[in-house]
């Protein structure tokens, strides 16, 4: 069981190039998240998703996309990257099921430069 | 809006020494309310959490009570060691917001031997 697989770990990329951060869990949940980190601040939320077919917009979305085209991926697009994208972007998933709280599962994070 | 305030670090301690790490929430109704932890080079993982006023969550020594007369669920330990190393997080959850966290900014922890 490998939980929550994020790649690349690294990424170093030139302003206005775009990629594509990857997201995969094996623990069938229906709720996955994308957070950045930036140096001593907390986890912010760009996107998530409540199933495949259905994302929404969190408090930082602006500069990036997503698509849940199946229960397991959730990858994060940069389509121009600019510097204040620099961060670690952490994935994130959990189950939903009545109105209990369950913990969301972290990725090991990608670290992300622009330069 | 909702939101998390942690105690501001790093804060460097003894092995064995008391811990605590101070969070205060604003919200509208009642949350639950977590810490997780991150140790280096990680992603975060749940330390505890606790759902309804007076729950008390506890893991690996950690206690922390969900206090809404005061907004408040502070991390404790009794007696801290070289491996609690980390940096610890504060978060707030509604149930009917498609279980989205609110970070407090994170404190740093080092244990020094």
């Amino acid at each position: 069981n490998a939980g929550v697989t994020q790649t690349p770990k690294f990424r170093i990329l030139k302003i206005g190039q775009s990629m594509t951060l990857q997201c995969t869990q094996d623990m069938n949940h229906n709720y996955m998240y994308w957070y950045r980190q930036d140096p001593g601040m907390g986890l912010k939320l760009i996107y998530y998703s409540v199933g495949a077919g259905i994302t929404d917009k969190g408090e930082v979305p602006n500069g990036y996309n997503v698509s849940r085209s199946t229960t397991e991926d959730f990858p994060l697009r940069l389509e121009l990257a600019a510097p204040s994208q620099t961060s670690v972007y952490f994935c994130a998933s959990s189950y939903s099921g009545g109105r209990s709280s369950y913990e969301q599962y972290f990725g090991p994070g990608t670290r992300l430069t622009v330069t | 809006g909702d939101s998390v305030t942690q105690m501001e670090g790093p804060v460097t301690l003894s092995e064995e020494a008391f811990l605590t790490i101070n969070c205060t929430y604003t919200a509208t109704g009642y949350p639950s309310l977590f810490w997780y932890v991150q140790y280096p080079g990680e992603g975060l993982q749940l330390l505890l959490k606790a759902t309804k006023a007076d729950d008390k969550g506890s893991n690996k020594g950690f206690e922390a009570t969900y206090r809404k007369e005061t907004t408040s669920f502070h991390l404790e330990k009794g007696s801290v060691q070289v491996s609690d190393s980390a940096v610890y997080f504060c978060a707030l959850e509604f149930s009917g917001s498609a279980r989205q966290l609110t970070f407090g900014s994170g404190t740093q922890l080092t244990v020094l031997p």
